[in-house]
């Protein structure tokens, strides 16, 4: 089955304590993306990669890494994680340069 | 219809009628834009999209209207059924990077 599988689901942290979600996806997917979704602002891109070893920064950047080692993962990375990264976030990859995208379940972080 | 940065708006329709769904979008370099439905407790799932040099296409069930010279994208669903209920965004792509709209929800009534 194609899917996009983010790991955690749900986490709950600390300020200043560094975290990793996962991603994979099975599709041999090209396009990979991070987004983070707030109530009333409706998805922002935080980072995307065009192909493995190639990441750029989206609309949010600022607090996140991100890597690209292996075509099918994409791990965020939040290093000093604060109360405002507090948000659901979604990875997606596409075959068509973003479009027509698969999204994961989500992940839903809380910082405290 | 939806914008950046404002609440939700609303739509509710009887089960039957076709639904129209409304995006303003901001960037008239934009080369694609897209519609996605999410669930609750879901990811976006894609719908349907169009390119820039088009002004209508067709799926199954649904239609994207796209008007550039107002920049204005429009989502219609005929015979909307209650699985139709959910959030819909319509997403922008210029360049490499997407920009969403904040989102519309549609409620269903049997």
């Amino acid at each position: 089955e194609a899917q996009v599988t983010q790991n955690p689901r749900y986490l709950i942290t600390v300020t200043g304590k560094k975290l990793t979600v996962t991603c994979s996806q099975n599709m041999n997917h090209e396009y990979m993306s991070w987004y983070r979704q707030d109530p009333g602002l409706g998805l922002r891109q935080i980072y995307y990669s065009m192909n493995v070893e190639v990441t750029d920064k989206g609309d949010v950047p600022e607090g996140y890494k991100v890597s690209r080692k292996e075509k099918r993962n994409f791990p965020l990375i939040l290093e000093s994680p604060s109360p405002n990264q507090t948000s659901l976030y979604f990875c997606a990859s596409s075959s068509q340069g973003g479009l027509e995208a698969f999204f994961g379940q989500g992940t839903r972080l809380t910082v405290v | 219809g939806e914008s950046v940065g404002l609440h939700l708006p609303t739509l509710s329709v009887q089960e039957g009628d076709n639904s129209i769904i409304n995006c303003a979008y901001s960037n008239s370099a934009s080369d694609y834009f897209i519609w996605y439905k999410q669930e609750s407790g879901k990811g976006p799932q894609f719908i349907i999209d169009i390119r820039s040099n088009m002004d209508k296409r067709q799926g199954q069930r649904v239609t994207v209207l796209l008007n550039k010279t107002v920049k204005h994208l429009s989502l219609q669903i005929a015979a909307t059924q209650p699985g139709d209920s959910a959030v819909y965004f319509c997403a922008e792509r210029w360049g490499n990077q997407f920009y969403f709209g904040t989102g519309t929800s549609l409620t269903v009534i049997p």
